[in-house]
């Protein structure tokens, strides 16, 4: 079956524009990620959603981020007022649900983000 | 809270000499531990992961790992390395307690480059 999907693949923006961040997790998967991987701080998370609740938004960096998620399915991640702190690859990744920390996270290819 | 150590960033061996990846974790309780490949511009794909079970973890690929907690360490291997090896490879650990869902804490990664 399908994996999980991010759209776009690559994005270049200007600071202080909005971008918006696609993820199309597994079918099925009730639990969803947000990690962000840059040079200076690794792979760091983010958000995560229950459904279409966020119980977990520990890891925004500034309100300057937000999520949401629709429908159980398909997640935004949106960046306002974007800086050149913010360039970095946005990874999703989706699971399912129950069993805590066992199971196994699937992870889409990601979005590259660069702001000039 | 949560972290491991991933010691070397970058390990060189030779096609089919012996493959020796570290990650040690620091948490109150042994947690799970997972082991994700990571291929240039593609997102992460799960090697193998410790859930309580068996301490000896086979993975894809011909990779292993042993879950040591006197030593709390959770070790990558492989016997014989291969070209397509060559990636950047991720230590994580989650909580292990409850039925909700649990973030990833990632190591730093190592990347892992093979000569001919």
């Amino acid at each position: 079956g399908a994996g999980v999907s991010q759209s776009p693949s690559n994005k270049v923006t200007e600071k202080g524009k909005d971008v918006e961040l696609r993820c199309d997790p597994i079918s099925g998967h009730t639990a969803l990620y947000w990690y962000r991987q840059s040079l200076g701080q690794g792979l760091e998370f983010l958000i995560y959603f229950q459904g279409n609740s966020a119980p977990d938004k520990s890891g925004l960096p500034s309100d300057r981020f937000s999520a949401e998620r629709t429908g159980g399915s398909v997640s935004t991640l949106t960046i306002q007022r974007t800086q050149q702190e913010d360039s970095a690859v946005y990874l999703c990744a989706s699971s399912p649900g129950g069993g805590g920390g066992r199971n196994e996270q699937f992870f889409g290819p990601g979005t590259r983000l660069t702001v000039l | 809270a949560q972290s491991v150590t991933q010691l070397g960033s970058h390990v060189s061996v030779s096609e089919g000499a012996l493959v020796l990846l570290r990650c040690n974790y620091s948490s109150s309780v042994p947690p799970y531990l997972f082991w994700y490949v990571q291929y240039p511009n593609q997102g992460l794909q799960l090697l193998l992961k410790y859930t309580s079970a068996a301490t000896l973890v086979k993975g894809i690929n011909g990779f292993e790992a042993e879950f040591k907690k006197s030593e709390t360490s959770f070790h990558l291997t492989k016997p014989s390395a291969h070209m397509s090896d060559a990636a950047e490879y991720f230590c994580a650990v989650s909580d292990p307690w409850g039925t909700g869902f649990q973030k990833l804490v990632f190591g730093t990664g190592t990347r892992l480059l093979v000569s001919p």
